[in-house]
């Protein structure tokens, strides 16, 4: 398997521009996390998925942010618009279960200017 | 209080020495627990699972104090490639609910 993909691996956008983040979660794992990661904050859940079903979304910031899952090997975060504080890495995570612990993806660094 | 708490560092050690992470919960109720690994810039690795017996992988031991809502991480004979930053993470509601808790981790450097 090649593990959890992620796309793009960077990303440089001017402010008030949307981004898209792309994740392709590990073949039957049913549950998807979207992280992001910052210095100051550490690693921060924003949304999670089960059978490609939102099942938390608490952590999202606010509605600039939304993300989906319209099949089980697909998701997307988007931002729009983007802002500087939006600058951080994002990781998407899958699993078998939670108990289980996640595989990571590589991680998309963003940097909003 | 934090619901994973874990001292940041940096520990500096030199090659060989036997060096200790603690981590605390705040969630009693919390049922998995884990040790990842973080290089810079890179995602973090699922290190060790933690169990209530406490575990060993090689040069690796982890243990868990429900009592006093603790993990630890031991490292003997530290070698170069150790210098990371040590992730504690805690499932609050275990099972196959929830999400998985990190603590902002606890960095090494191992010198030569």
């Amino acid at each position: 398997d090649a593990g959890v993909i992620q796309s793009p691996r960077h990303e440089v956008t001017e402010m008030g521009q949307e981004v898209t983040l792309r994740c392709k979660p590990i073949s039957g794992h049913d549950y998807l996390f979207w992280y992001r990661q910052t210095m100051m904050r550490g690693l921060e859940l924003l949304i999670y998925f089960n059978n490609n079903v939102p099942i938390d979304d608490s952590g999202m910031p606010e509605d600039r942010f939304s993300a989906k899952m319209p099949n089980a090997s697909f998701s997307t975060l988007k931002i729009q618009p983007s802002e500087p504080r939006d600058s951080a890495v994002y990781f998407c995570a899958s699993s078998l279960k939670p108990n289980y612990g996640y595989t990571f993806g590589s991680g998309t660094r963003l940097t909003v200017v | 209080r934090k619901e994973v708490e874990q001292d940041p560092g940096p520990f500096n050690v030199p090659e060989g020495a036997t060096v200790a992470f603690n981590c605390t919960y705040s969630n009693s109720a919390s049922q998995s627990f884990f040790w990842y690994r973080q290089d810079c810039r890179k995602e973090p690795k699922l290190l060790m699972s933690v169990y209530s017996s406490g575990n060993e992988d090689g040069r690796f031991t982890a243990q868990l104090n429900r009592a006093s809502q603790y993990i630890s991480l031991l490292i003997r004979d530290s070698k170069l490639s150790d210098s990371a930053t040590y992730l504690c993470v805690v499932n609050p509601r275990g099972g196959s609910q929830g999400n998985l808790i990190f603590g902002k981790g606890t960095k090494l450097s191992v010198k030569p």
